[in-house]
Parts: C-alpha cells; structure tokens; sequence
C-alpha cells in the first residue's frame, strides 16, 4: 500500500536551515508529481512546492521561492525539502503528498490523493 | 488572506445535507477543476474529490461536488458525526501559475 512518511522536522532558530525527508513506499514513485503542503498551528492549508516525476520541473509558492529548493531522489524514491532562512511565518506541519497534476491544457486539475503523516517544524529562538 | 474564499463554519444535523461553498475567478476556478479534502482533528487530509465532481475509491457517495461559473460546491447528505471536520477545496490558478487553497471550512454536526 502507499506510504508517505516525512522526517527531519524540529526545533530550528529564526534564520537556519533544516532538510526534510519523504520516503515513499508501495507506487512507482518516479512516475508521480509529488507536493509539499504546510499548515501552520491553527491555519489552514498552505501549498508549498510540486516537483515533476523527473525533478526538471518544480513550482514553487511566492512565500518560498528562492529560500526554499524541493528535490527528489528517485533511486531512493525520496523527495526532500531544503529549507533556507527560516522565520517564525514557517512554522508548520509540513506533508508530502501524492499529486495528480494536469495543466498544460485547460481545464487545468491537480489533487493530492495520499499524504503523510506530517513533520512539524517550529522556528523559534 | 486565501485565493479561494470559503466560508469559516457550517452546521447541520446528524441525517441532513450540508453543502460547502468554494469561491473564486477565472483565472482559478472559473476554468480549472477542483478538489476537495476532509481533515479530521490532528490528522492528515484526506482526498474526498477530485475534478470537480469524482470521487475516489474509499469515499462514500455521500460525498460530491460541482462547479457553476467561479463557485465550487462539495454536498454533503446524511450527515454523521463523523463527518465532523475542516474541509478545504484546491485548484491550480493559471495567472498565479500556483496551487491555491480556500481558507477551510470547519463543520459542525450538531
């Protein structure tokens, strides 16, 4: 069955950096999009990065963009999110998920239809 | 302040319907199919539709959805209390070229 378990989450200072993981278990991880989405205490929703089955193309959100880079090891059917000059606005659970994503031709249509766990991240000195 | 606007609470009664409305444009809704997820009390979401109106397999038929112009809809009957829940509606944004998310709407079966 498929599996999405994140890690790396933690305690991080205002300005550092953490890695999460996602190791994905039970699917031919290298034929998916996947996605990070963020909630953060109390909020709603938030989404984060999408990468493409071979890495070659990633999106990212306006909030992220340039602080925040997605990778994925399909040998290791692992995708990862490095993670730059934290601020407290960060501080979330953060999911991977598997994603469908069409939008080359309208309509365009994207849905995540396995998610982890989550890891938490907290910034905070 | 979400691209999609939900409203931030409905409430029904255990065997009634509910439905959750999911507000946007052109750019967004207007022109690209929408899903929609269930997230229980400290879990993950759940997938519940996906463009537009399908459901997958593990989501009852009590479940579905529908779009008219910017607006989508997920319908809820039979109301259980296990329906309790934040449910959130997804869509791409062809201007923003970015997944946008409504705020959630938090059920209440009452």
């Amino acid at each position: 069955q498929v599996q999405l378990v994140e890690s790396g989450g933690g305690l991080v200072r205002p300005g550092g950096s953490l890695r999460l993981s996602c190791a994905a278990t039970g699917f031919p991880f290298s034929d998916y999009f996947m996605t990070w989405i963020r909630q953060a205490p109390g909020k709603g929703l938030e989404w984060v990065s999408s990468t493409s089955p071979n890495g070659m193309t990633t999106y990212y959100a306006d909030s992220v963009k340039g602080r925040f880079t997605v990778h994925r090891d399909n040998a290791k059917n692992s995708l990862n999110l490095q993670m730059n000059s934290l601020g407290a606005e960060d501080t979330a659970i953060y999911y991977c998920a598997r994603t469908f994503i069409s939008i080359v031709l309208p309509p365009a249509a994207i849905h995540f239809d396995y998610w982890g766990q989550g890891a938490l991240v907290t910034v905070s000195s | 302040q979400s691209v999609l606007t939900q409203p931030p609470s409905v409430s029904a009664a255990p065997g009634q319907k509910v439905t959750i409305s999911c507000s946007g444009s052109s750019s967004n809704i207007g022109n690209n199919d929408v899903s929609w997820y269930q997230q229980r009390s400290g879990t993950a979401p759940k997938l519940l539709i996906y463009d537009t109106n399908k459901r997958p397999s593990g989501s009852p038929d009590r479940f579905s959805g529908s779009k008219s112009g910017t607006s989508a809809t997920l319908g809820i009957t039979g109301l259980q209390t296990g329906d309790e829940a934040d449910y959130y509606c997804v869509t791409w944004d062809s201007s923003l070229s970015a997944v946008v998310f409504g705020g959630g709407t938090k059920l209440t079966v009452l």
